[in-house]
């Protein structure tokens, strides 16, 4: 079946450590890709997304994630997590054979210790 | 605030109870989402709607009844839910073209339900 995989349920780390969540998805053809970010209590919002051009994208508070289009991935990256970033964190594909739904992974939860 | 609202925030309803969610938005967008979240499990799409016309229904049962009067406004009506039915639900919606934006979901703060 079509699906979205985030590999980490929950992540633990302390302040400074780097981060990577794996993000990998079952679509062919064109796809947008995205991370949202859900901090407790809030609205999920947008962190970054992948539509063309560069692999390598950049989004807010210093989150990056690399297309792997070979490895059907989007994983992101922080290279110094800070407790502030303590959040639940979703990846989310569109793709344009799916009708151009937008399918979630189940989510990480990161718990950044400080 | 994302601009776009969700009512109420919180909502507690016996499973014979009849009760309404809604949902505002004040971007201009011309569709509108209703996902179910629950604790551990993704995010699931329950409804689509484009310029009012639902164009996705995803297996939802019928005691779930969405209602899209305007391209600003959706409502999701409940009735004789069951205790499974307690989530998060979360409305969203989507621009469209080529302007800064477009295509990318922009999600309300949700309405937590609760059924007894």
């Amino acid at each position: 079946a079509q699906s979205v995989s985030q590999h980490n349920h929950h992540v633990i780390l302390s302040e400074a450590a780097s981060l990577e969540l794996g993000c990998n998805y079952s679509y062919g053809g064109t796809v947008n890709l995205f991370w949202y970010v859900q901090y407790p209590g809030q609205h999920l919002q947008l962190l970054l997304k992948y539509f063309s051009g560069d692999p390598l994208v950049k989004g807010i508070k210093g989150f990056e994630a690399e297309f792997i289009k070979s490895k059907f991935s989007f994983n992101l990256r922080k290279p110094s997590v800070q407790w502030s970033d303590t959040a639940e964190y979703f990846c989310a594909v569109n793709s344009y054979n799916q009708g151009g739904k937008l399918i979630f992974g189940q989510g990480t939860e990161l718990s950044v210790k400080p | 605030e994302t601009g776009v609202t969700q009512t109420p925030r919180h909502l507690v309803m016996g499973m014979t109870n009849k009760k309404s969610l809604k949902c505002e938005q004040h971007l201009g967008h011309n569709a509108m989402y209703w996902y179910k979240q629950s604790a551990k499990k993704p995010l699931e799409l329950m409804f689509v709607y484009n310029f009012k016309e639902q164009t996705e229904n995803n297996s939802v049962p019928s005691r779930f009844s969405p209602e899209c009067p305007n391209s600003s406004h959706l409502f999701l009506h409940l009735h004789t839910l069951q205790p499974e039915d307690s989530a998060l639900y979360l409305c969203a919606s989507k621009g469209q073209g080529s302007r800064s934006g477009a295509n990318v979901l922009t999600f309300g703060a949700g309405s937590r339900l609760t059924v007894l």
